[in-house]
């Protein structure tokens, strides 16, 4: 089964903590990204990532770090920087720019 | 950078009826805009795309059409289901980003009613 995977589903943090989202591939895919959802707002870019070991930082990086040091897995953390971290991640994959982007199931973090 | 407003927010039809979803975006290097369909909790699935070298294209009862002049684009649904209910997504390819990125429309929430 090929596909993108996202875990956990749900995670609560409590504030200054930092937390590490997991997104995995099994495409064959060298572009993937993160992209943060809040409720009635569009998908917005956190960072995205066009091949092994290369990283960029989207609109609204701050706060947030990543890794690519696997061409299937392209993890998050959000880190006590980031000041309003409750939200739904996505994370996506593609095969590479100007081309259909796979999306994960999402992670929804909560900061208690 | 590139911008897209899409239209409108919330859309409420009728089964059987059509739905029309409207997007322009600003940066007219932009060449690949994408619909996608989100369900409650699940992550967004691609519905239909479009390059800028086309102006329409059909799949079943869905369809999307191109004006490079005005910058625009719509999501045609014919023959709406309550299974068609959910948000949708415009998005066009980000230029500044090397084209890789996709900058998305802030959704539209459809509701087919039966």
């Amino acid at each position: 089964d090929g596909g993108i995977t996202q875990s956990p589903k749900y995670l609560f943090r409590k504030e200054g903590q930092n937390v590490t989202l997991s997104c995995e591939q099994n495409l064959n895919h060298d572009a993937m990204y993160w992209y943060r959802q809040d409720p009635g707002q569009g998908l917005r870019l956190i960072y995205y990532s066009q091949i092994v070991n290369d990283f960029q930082k989207g609109d609204i990086a701050e706060g947030y770090s990543v890794s690519r040091e696997k061409k299937e897995s392209f993890p998050l953390t959000v880190t006590s920087a980031q000041k309003n971290p409750t939200a739904f991640y996505l994370c996506a994959s593609s095969i590479g720019g100007g081309h259909e982007q796979f999306f994960g199931p999402g992670t929804r973090l909560t900061v208690l | 950078g590139e911008n897209v407003e899409q239209h409108p927010s919330t859309l409420s039809v009728q089964e059987g009826d059509s739905a029309v979803i409207k997007c322009t975006y600003s940066d007219s290097a932009s060449n690949y805009f994408p619909w996608y369909k989100q369900e409650l909790g699940k992550g967004p699935q691609l519905i239909i795309d479009i390059r800028s070298n086309v102006g329409e294209k059909k799949d079943q009862r869905i369809a999307v059409t191109l004006n490079k002049t005005a910058k625009h684009f719509s999501l045609h649904i014919t023959e709406t289901q309550p299974e068609d209910s959910a948000v949708y997504f415009c998005a066009a390819s980000d230029p500044n980003q090397a084209g890789t990125a996709l900058i998305f429309g802030k959704g539209t929430t459809l509701s087919v009613s039966s």
